[in-house]
């Protein structure tokens, strides 16, 4: 079974750190992807990577980064943490070809809390 | 990007077949329909994916009219266990043309 792991379920962090939330996926997938996910908004695509050191930007970019320096992993970088940000945060990971994102293999998500 | 619009609850009773519409008017030519299905507390997981008519799996059917302006993801004779938030997405990754939309989900409520 295709396995994605996130480093944290529950995150709490203050206004202004800078987070990092990881992601790992054990299939070899080509695709990695990171959402956000808020009552009433759905999963929103903040950024995605189809191979290493690639990336682009999804509908939400702003206020975060995200780094891929091996295949297997994926990185959500919150530079200055706001409390807007607090959400529940999900990654996922596909394989090439990739229609429509492919069959997108979910982790439990990290639910992040600014104060 | 293509919106997606689905109703926001639905109800059911076990043992019923329920059909969940998504509405995407703006889908692109080369454009999968994808639906998802959420439990509280985990990621979301693929149910079905198709084009365009009529794609069937274990679990669900996906109708797709000649015009791809909507879909509808068909479950059959629902159990309470199908209680979850369904998303449905639209888009595609290929070359020239990364863009994935998900819409905001129909919650199902099954009762026995």
């Amino acid at each position: 079974d295709v396995k994605v792991t996130q480093s944290s379920r529950y995150l709490v962090k203050r206004t202004g750190e800078k987070v990092f939330l990881e992601c790992v996926q054990d299939m070899d997938h080509e695709n990695m992807f990171w959402y956000r996910q808020d009552p009433g908004l759905g999963l929103r695509l903040i950024y995605f990577s189809y191979d290493v050191k690639m990336k682009e930007k999804g509908d939400i970019p702003e206020g975060y980064s995200v780094s891929r320096e091996k295949k297997e992993r994926f990185s959500l970088i919150l530079e200055s943490a706001s409390t807007n940000q607090t959400s529940m945060y999900l990654c996922a990971s596909s394989t090439i070809p990739g229609l429509a994102g492919g069959e997108q293999y979910f982790g439990p998500g990290t639910r992040l809390t600014v104060t | 990007l293509a919106k997606t619009t689905q109703p926001i609850s639905m109800d059911s009773y076990e043992g019923q077949e329920v059909n969940i519409t998504c509405s995407h008017n703006n889908i692109a030519t080369n454009d999968y329909i994808t639906w998802y299905q959420q439990f509280p507390s985990q990621g979301p997981r693929f149910i079905i994916q198709g084009y365009k008519t009529k794609v069937t799996n274990e679990v669900a059917s996906l109708f797709i009219p000649a015009d791809r302006k909507s879909s509808t993801l068909s479950l059959p004779r629902v159990s309470l266990s199908d209680t979850a938030v369904y998303y449905c997405l639209v888009g595609r990754m290929d070359t020239g043309r990364r863009a994935l939309t998900f819409g905001s989900g129909t919650r199902l409520q099954v009762q026995p």
